[in-house]
C-alpha cells in the first residue's frame, strides 16, 4: 500500500512532442506528489508538485494532472526538448510521515 | 549558497574493504536522508536524520550499513566488509523545516562506489 507504481520504464519523444509519464498510489493518505528530475551523474532535483485539492498545476511546459479518484497522477512535458531528456521520478508523501515514497524513475530521450 | 557536497565523487574498492562516504548537507537544514541507487534503478531509502532524534534506521539492508550525524551537520555512510552488490551511487538529500515529506529535498550529486 506504500508503493508508487511509476511507467513506463523508458521513453522516446520526437522534438517537440508531448512526453507523459504516469504514476499510480494506493494510499489515500498521501497528499503530497512531488516529481522529481535527473540528470547524468547529477542527484534529482525537485521539478514540480501537487496537492490533491487541485487536479492540474502547471509550470511553463511543465503540468501535473492528477485524478484522486482514480489515485494516479502523470507529468506532461509539453513541447519537449533534447534538454528534457532525464530521469523521471514521481513520489508520494502523507502529512504525518517524513518519508517520500518513491517511483521506480523513467528514463526520457528526446530525439532531436 | 552552496548545495549538498558529497565526497568522494567516486570510490573503487576491494570486497572485504570498509569504505566511508561523507555528506555535507546545505546549512541550516535540519533533516538528512541517505539513498543508494542502483544503475538505471529508483531510489531505495537507507537512513533518515532529524536534528537530534532517534534516526530511522529502517533502510539499512545490513547491519554492514551504518551511519552518523555529528553536531547536526555532517554525516558519514560507512559500509563494513563491502560486498559486490553494494556497488551502487549513494546520495544524500538534506530538507528543512522539520523534515516533513511535503519538504522539498536537496540531493547532493553521489558517491558513485564500485566494489571489485
Amino acid at each position: 500500500q506504500q508503493q508508487v507504481k511509476q511507467s513506463p520504464q523508458s521513453l522516446i519523444v520526437q522534438k517537440g512532442g508531448i512526453s507523459i509519464i504516469n504514476c499510480a498510489y494506493e494510499n489515500t493518505a498521501f497528499d503530497y506528489f512531488p516529481w522529481y528530475q535527473q540528470f547524468p551523474g547529477k542527484g534529482p532535483a525537485l521539478l514540480i508538485a501537487i496537492r490533491p485539492d487541485v487536479s492540474e498545476k502547471k509550470e511553463g511546459r511543465f503540468t501535473i494532472s492528477f485524478n484522486k479518484s482514480a489515485k494516479q497522477f502523470s507529468l506532461h512535458i509539453m513541447d519537449s526538448q533534447p534538454g528534457d531528456s532525464a530521469t523521471y521520478f514521481c513520489a508520494a508523501s502523507g502529512r504525518s510521515n517524513y518519508q517520500l515514497i518513491w517511483g521506480a524513475g523513467t528514463k526520457l530521450i528526446i530525439k532531436p | 549558497g552552496a548545495g549538498v557536497s558529497q565526497s568522494p565523487s567516486n570510490k573503487v574498492t576491494e570486497k572485504g574493504k570498509d569504505v566511508e562516504l561523507r555528506c555535507d548537507p546545505i546549512s541550516g537544514h535540519t533533516a538528512l536522508y541517505w539513498y543508494r541507487q542502483s544503475l538505471g534503478q529508483g531510489l531505495e531509502f537507507l537512513i533518515y536524520f532529524q536534528g537530534n532524534s532517534a534516526p530511522d534506521k529502517s533502510g539499512l539492508p545490513s547491519d554492514r550499513f551504518s551511519a552518523e550525524r555529528t553536531g547536526g551537520s555532517v554525516s558519514t555512510l560507512t559500509i563494513q566488509r563491502t560486498q559486490q552488490e553494494d556497488s551502487a551511487v549513494y546520495l544524500c538529500a538534506s530538507s528543512t523545516k522539520w523534515g516533513a515529506g511535503t519538504d522539498t529535498q536537496y540531493f547532493g550529486p553521489g558517491t558513485r562506489l564500485t566494489v571489485l
